[in-house]
């Protein structure tokens, strides 16, 4: 099986914009989690989708959402851009089975200038 | 609300010596525990987890990892590492039926020849 995919892999974007990310979890794989990872504040959750319903939220300001479509896929966006979204960005994906491992893609790394 | 620690943020070892890193986690609910890996530039590979049973697991490139309830950790170790181990290790816990993972701060494991 192909494993999850994220696009794209880096991005430069400047304060005050907006900025979408993609991930494709794996095949049969319902539930989309997020994570951003900083050297400051080190790896934070940021939510989960499943079956389209956002299930479980971190604590991050409402500039940060996301999406899920039908077939899986998630999207999340970043509204108003700052400095410190300056990030890499982690989407991991899992069957929705006992032990609900989550296995990670290669990451968005956005840089904020 | 569940933490984990990791006390070591970098632990420097020689080729084919053995290392441990720590990893102890606070929860007041059962959990699933995981070490997962980051190679520089690249998302987190799962390397080991515990989910029930026996309490010492492995990985098919010989790390192991033993569950000790009654200490809340969850060490890593190999008796013998390679140059290619030097990477970012991450101990993560996840309450059953959440797909929230709460991580450790990392420990980057340096090994040199």
């Amino acid at each position: 099986k192909a494993g999850v995919t994220q696009t794209p892999r880096y991005l430069i974007k400047t304060r005050g914009q907006q900025v979408t990310l993609s991930c494709s979890p794996i095949s049969g794989h319902r539930s989309v989690s997020w994570y951003q990872q900083t050297p400051g504040q080190g790896l934070q959750f940021l939510f989960e989708y499943f079956s389209e319903t956002q299930r479980n939220k971190g604590n991050f300001p409402g500039r940060f959402s996301g999406r899920q479509f039908s077939n899986s896929r998630s999207e999340m966006n970043v509204s108003t851009l700052e400095l410190g979204d300056s990030a890499l960005y982690l989407c991991a994906s899992s069957a929705v089975v006992a032990g609900e491992t989550q296995y990670f893609g290669p990451g968005t790394r956005l840089l904020v200038l | 609300a569940q933490s984990v620690t990791q006390l070591d943020s970098q632990v420097p070892v020689f080729e084919e010596a053995p290392v441990e890193l720590r990893c102890n986690y606070s929860s007041s609910v059962s959990v699933y525990l995981f070490w997962y890996v980051q190679y520089p530039n690249q998302g987190l590979q799962l390397l080991l987890k515990y989910l029930s049973g026996s309490t010492l697991v492995e990985s098919i490139n010989g790390f192991e990892a033993e569950f000790n309830k009654s200490q809340t950790s969850f060490h890593l170790r190999k008796p013998s590492v390679h140059i290619s181990d030097t990477a970012e290790y991450f101990c993560a816990v996840k309450s059953t039926g959440f797909q929230k993972l709460v991580f450790g701060t990392g420990t980057r494991l340096l090994v040199s020849p």
